[in-house]
Parts: structure tokens; C-alpha cells; sequence
């Protein structure tokens, strides 16, 4: 139990593109997903934290209007990275923590590279 | 706080050897840490956990030591495998409402033939 996917699992884009990643919690509901990135040897960063029906909220130095994220779905959030650059590059992760728990299960990872 | 290396440390173990990895959290107020293991170009992997009003915990082949007086947490691996080869975090959730995890910077530990 507690599966938690994304997808794409890699994904090269243009500069300027933009680039929509999905978090998915395949067999619980999670009603707070969590969205980290971990550049290479690196621990990972919270990036923004997602509750279902409502607005994200984001680390300090994180651009809510770069990193846009939806929580549309007690199972689905997405992010996505608008006008991609080169420095975007990276390693970009999910979680989603079942309600009234302290556990978070993780999603495999997105590797983004922009050229 | 968070902790953030701009290298891994790293731990080199011989196959069957006992690996303890090791790890200075930051916040007082946190009252849950949990190891997880990554591997390469993988999300990371539930291992173990602890509340703050324990200082032992086992699983199966490890053990999560937790020491609230110097802020320290390890993790003991017996009779350490090829596939034990990972990246190790640490991470502690500080009490609150917002239950956010922090994590550690990390340990390489490479396991030896």
C-alpha cells in the first residue's frame, strides 16, 4: 500500500517551455502532497505544500507564479513549471501524507532537463 | 532549520559489517524523525521512524537511536548488503499544526565486496 506515482519520469523541454508534472497517490487518499526538488548530491528542498482544495503554500524563495501547482483531486496534484530555463533543471519529487499521519510516501522522482 | 550539504558524506562498509549513519537535526520542537533511503534517480524509501518519547526503535536488520539531549539520530544497519548501497537521509517533523518534514543532508554509504 501507499504507492505514490509520477509522470513523466524524465522529461527534456526548450527554454520557454513549459512543463506539467503529475503526482498521483494510487491506493490512499492524501489529503497534503508535498513538492521537493534535489539538485545532484544534494538533500532534497520543500518546494510548495499542496492541500486539496485550496492554494498552495510555498517555501520562501520558491516564484508561485514559476511553479504553479493544483490540487484538484484527493489522489492528483500537478505541477508545472512555466517558461522553462537551463537553472530549472532538475530533480523534482512528490509526496502525499494520508490525513492525520506524519508519513509521508514518496513518488519516484521527475528528472527535468531544459536545454 | 533545514540542512542542506553541498556534498554527501560518505560511508564505506564491507559486505556483512555493521553500518551506523549518523545525523544532527536541528529543531528542539520536533517530536517525529524518520530515515529514508535513496537510491540513484529514485524517490526516497520509507525505512524507520521514531517519536520523540522513544530512544530505540528496531526493524527488521535496523535501528533508529534517538539522543533529544544533543539532537542526534542514527541508524544501525546489521550485517550490511550490496543492496544497502544508497544515499541516507535523516528528516524530523517539528510539532505544530503544519507537521512539515525537514530534512538531513545525507549520507552515501557504499557497501564493499
Amino acid at each position: 500500500g501507499a504507492v505514490v506515482s509520477q509522470h513523466p519520469s524524465r522529461v527534456i523541454c526548450k527554454s520557454g517551455t513549459s512543463v506539467k508534472i503529475e503526482c498521483r497517490s494510487l491506493d490512499f487518499q492524501a489529503t497534503t502532497m508535498f513538492w521537493y526538488r534535489q539538485f545532484p548530491k544534494q538533500s532534497l528542498m520543500l518546494m510548495a505544500t499542496s492541500n486539496e482544495g485550496s492554494k498552495a503554500t510555498y517555501e520562501q524563495g520558491v516564484e508561485k507564479d514559476k511553479f504553479l501547482i493544483n490540487h484538484a483531486s484527493l489522489t492528483l496534484s500537478t505541477l508545472t513549471v512555466t517558461s522553462a530555463h537551463p537553472e530549472d533543471s532538475s530533480f523534482y519529487i512528490c509526496s502525499a501524507r494520508i490525513r492525520s499521519t506524519d508519513t509521508q510516501y514518496f513518488g519516484p522522482g521527475t528528472r527535468l532537463t531544459v536545454l | 532549520g533545514e540542512s542542506v550539504g553541498l556534498h554527501l558524506p560518505t560511508l564505506s562498509v564491507q559486505e556483512g559489517d555493521n553500518s551506523i549513519i549518523n545525523c544532527a537535526y536541528s529543531n528542539s520542537a520536533s517530536d517525529y524523525f524518520i530515515w529514508y533511503k535513496q537510491e540513484s534517480g529514485k524517490g526516497p524509501q520509507f525505512i524507520i521512524d521514531i517519536r520523540s518519547n522513544m530512544d530505540k526503535r528496531q526493524g527488521q536488520r535496523v535501528t533508529v537511536l534517538l539522543n533529544k539531549t544533543v539532537k542526534h539520530l542514527s541508524l544501525q544497519i546489521a550485517a550490511t548488503q550490496p543492496g544497502d548501497s544508497a544515499v541516507y537521509f535523516c528528516a524530523e517533523v517539528s510539532s505544530g499544526s503544519a507537521r512539515q518534514l525537514t530534512f538531513g543532508s545525507g549520507t552515501q554509504l557504499t557497501v564493499l565486496p
